[in-house]
Formats: C-alpha cells, sequence, structure tokens
C-alpha cells in the first residue's frame, strides 16, 4: 500500500518570492507522482505529472517538481509565486498499473502582498 | 481537452430525501470513473471506482446501498445519496480517466442536507 506525507500544511509567502511544497510517499512498488491544485470550492487540476524519465517535471503555471526516489520525495516548487497560486496543493501517488490514487492531506499556499 | 462536467454545483434539501449527482466527460470516453469524499480543510477520499457496464467498486467504510453509483456509458456516471441526513453533508468530487491516463477531475458538487 502507498502512502503519502505533505509536510506542511501551511505555507505562507510573499508575492514573488519562490516556494517549495514538500512530499514525501512510501511504497514497496514503483510509483506514479502527481500534484494537483485545488482553488475554492472547485475541483482538482492537474499540475503536472511524473511517470517515467527525467526526474525533473515540468508542469503548468510554472511549476515544477523533482523525484527522488532515494529520499522518496517528490516536491514541488515555483520561483516566484503570484496572489493568483493561492490555493490548496495536493501531492498524490498511485502504484504502476494500479487505478486508484492515494492524496496526501494537502498543503494551503497563502500568497501575501 | 479532458473536461470533466460534474452538475449541480450545489445543492440543499431536506433530510430524508435522494439526492443525484451527475458526472460526465466530455470530450473523452473514460474507461473509469472514481467518486471522492472531501470534508472542510481535509483531503479526498475515494468512496468508489466505476468501470462503464460494471459494478462499482467501494472502499472499506462506504456504504454502498446508501452512494448509489451507476456507470451506464463511457461518458456518464451517477452517485445517487439515498435518505440524505445532515451527515452526509460534503463536497463530492468525481474524476474520469481513459485508460492509464492521469484522472481528470470535476469541479465538485457542495451538498447541504437540512
Amino acid at each position: 500500500a502507498q502512502s503519502v506525507t505533505q509536510l506542511d500544511s501551511q505555507v505562507p509567502v510573499f508575492e514573488e518570492a519562490p516556494v517549495e511544497l514538500r512530499c514525501n510517499y512510501s511504497s514497496s512498488v514503483s510509483v506514479y507522482l502527481f500534484w494537483y491544485v485545488q482553488y475554492p470550492n472547485q475541483g482538482l487540476q492537474l499540475l503536472l505529472k511524473y511517470l517515467s524519465g527525467s526526474t525533473l517535471v515540468k508542469g503548468i503555471n510554472g511549476f515544477e517538481a523533482e523525484f527522488n526516489k532515494s529520499q522518496t520525495s517528490f516536491h514541488l516548487r515555483k520561483p516566484s509565486v503570484h496572489i493568483s497560486d493561492t490555493a490548496e496543493y495536493f501531492c498524490a501517488v498511485s502504484s504502476q498499473g494500479a487505478q486508484k490514487l492515494v492524496f496526501g492531506q494537502g498543503t494551503r499556499l497563502t500568497i501575501n502582498p | 481537452g479532458a473536461v470533466v462536467s460534474q452538475h449541480p454545483s450545489w445543492v440543499i434539501c431536506k433530510s430524508g430525501t435522494s439526492v443525484k449527482i451527475e458526472c460526465r466527460s466530455l470530450d473523452f470516453q473514460a474507461t473509469t470513473m472514481f467518486w471522492y469524499r472531501q470534508f472542510p480543510k481535509q483531503s479526498l477520499m475515494l468512496m468508489a471506482t466505476s468501470n462503464e457496464g460494471s459494478k462499482a467498486t467501494y472502499e472499506q467504510g462506504v456504504e454502498k446501498d446508501k452512494f448509489l453509483i451507476n456507470h451506464a456509458s463511457l461518458t456518464l456516471s451517477t452517485l445517487t445519496v439515498t435518505s440524505a441526513h445532515p451527515e452526509d453533508s460534503s463536497f463530492y468530487i468525481c474524476s474520469a480517466r481513459v485508460l492509464n491516463q492521469p484522472q481528470h477531475f470535476g469541479d465538485g458538487t457542495r451538498l447541504s442536507i437540512l
């Protein structure tokens, strides 16, 4: 079985500052990794995914994440955040070939002007 | 592409009534659809997985007679909350996927039972 831990429940940052949202996972098999963003009263939008290949994955809205197998991490980064990035961010994992996603607890990113 | 539409977005109803929520994949045929429940300030909890034309697979602890799922076509799945009570109030989100592609999510339905 897989599990996901998002180490920070809330992350406040100032506009135009860099940000890193941390995600660690646990799995005994090879995995696929995802980051989703949820704006208030909306569903989830896929930011980026790691399936295989390059460990540095670039997504939408200027976000990127790096898969680190030895540290079982998949941290999300953005070099300069904008007010519009204020949202809830979820890290998720699925084992290769499986249908289900296992979500982390979420990190609320708040951008202050 | 890969748009999932969920309807209604908000519903308020009296205790004891049944409520149906629709989930449609608008521009692709979904081999699998998922239903999640999300409590305030919490993560998504998978309720069930449904494949077109077959019975849904419910997660442990989810009452299948309470939450009826129908996946009649490759573009439509419905979740019916039967005899809803205040404790069923929540944010319900569906998602859909094709084969091994990532899940695409609807915008959710906020259900309030009075």
